[in-house]
């Protein structure tokens, strides 16, 4: 069964970039869609962007300017990196699976809290 | 891209059927058969219900089924339950140009 663990600092100060890494168990990095989806406090989801194993990545548009994201097949990590934070960026982040470029997100991380506060 | 419009909540008694609403556009809902559902309870993570419009994953009750009409997208919960109490969101692809998926406003499902 396939496992998804998000990891990072829970607490970043303004203007600073978030970074967090999602740890994938029970299956190889490799084939498919690797995606991070963020849920504010009492909100909705919006969908940050994937990359593939391959390294091509798609970014929402709204975010593009201040996201990466890489992978590292060797660790079956791959990596979020958003710059520039603000209050507005705090938010329950969660790395999740995708089988392709439209499929579904089969299978979720647990989320991480990120709190962006001085 | 905007978010998928759902009615903020939508409550029925135990062994009811409810419906929920997803009204998208011509350039994501409308465009693709390529709407999910996912379920979620409180300090969890989603959980995909139904694919694809109306295909369930291994594991979910058919009690789960969805629908897709012109821009909007249902999900239909039937012989409602008390662990169907939850938050409910539709996700549709928008197309590779732009925000790839497009996430619903979410639905507070209350079991009376």
């Amino acid at each position: 069964q396939v496992q998804l663990q998000e990891s990072g600092p829970g607490l970043v100060k303004p203007s600073e970039t978030l970074s967090l890494t999602c740890t994938v168990s029970g299956g190889s990095i490799s084939s498919y869609y690797w995606n991070w989806i963020r849920q504010p406090p009492g909100k909705g989801l919006e969908w940050i962007g994937y990359i593939y194993y391959s390294g091509s990545t798609n970014y929402n548009p709204s975010l593009k300017s201040r996201v990466t994201i890489s992978i590292d097949t060797s660790k079956n990590q791959f990596s979020l990196e958003l710059s520039s934070v603000t209050a507005a960026d705090t938010a329950v982040y969660y790395c999740a699976r995708a089988g392709g470029y439209s499929s579904p997100l089969g299978y979720w991380g647990q989320g991480t809290l990120v709190t962006v506060s001085s | 891209q905007s978010a998928l419009t759902q009615p903020a909540s939508v409550s029925g008694s135990p062994g009811q059927s409810i419906t929920i609403s997803c009204t998208g556009t011509s350039s994501d809902v409308g465009s693709y058969n390529l709407v999910s559902w996912y379920q979620q309870h409180p300090g969890k993570a989603p959980k995909l219900m139904i694919y694809e419009g109306s295909k369930r994953p291994s594991g979910v009750s058919n009690r789960f089924s969805g629908s897709k009409s012109g821009n909007t997208a249902s999900l239909t919960i039937s012989g409602l339950q008390a662990e169907d109490e939850a938050d409910y969101y539709c996700c549709s692809y928008a197309g590779s140009s732009t925000s790839v998926y497009v996430f619903g406003t979410g639905t507070k499902v209350t079991v009376l």
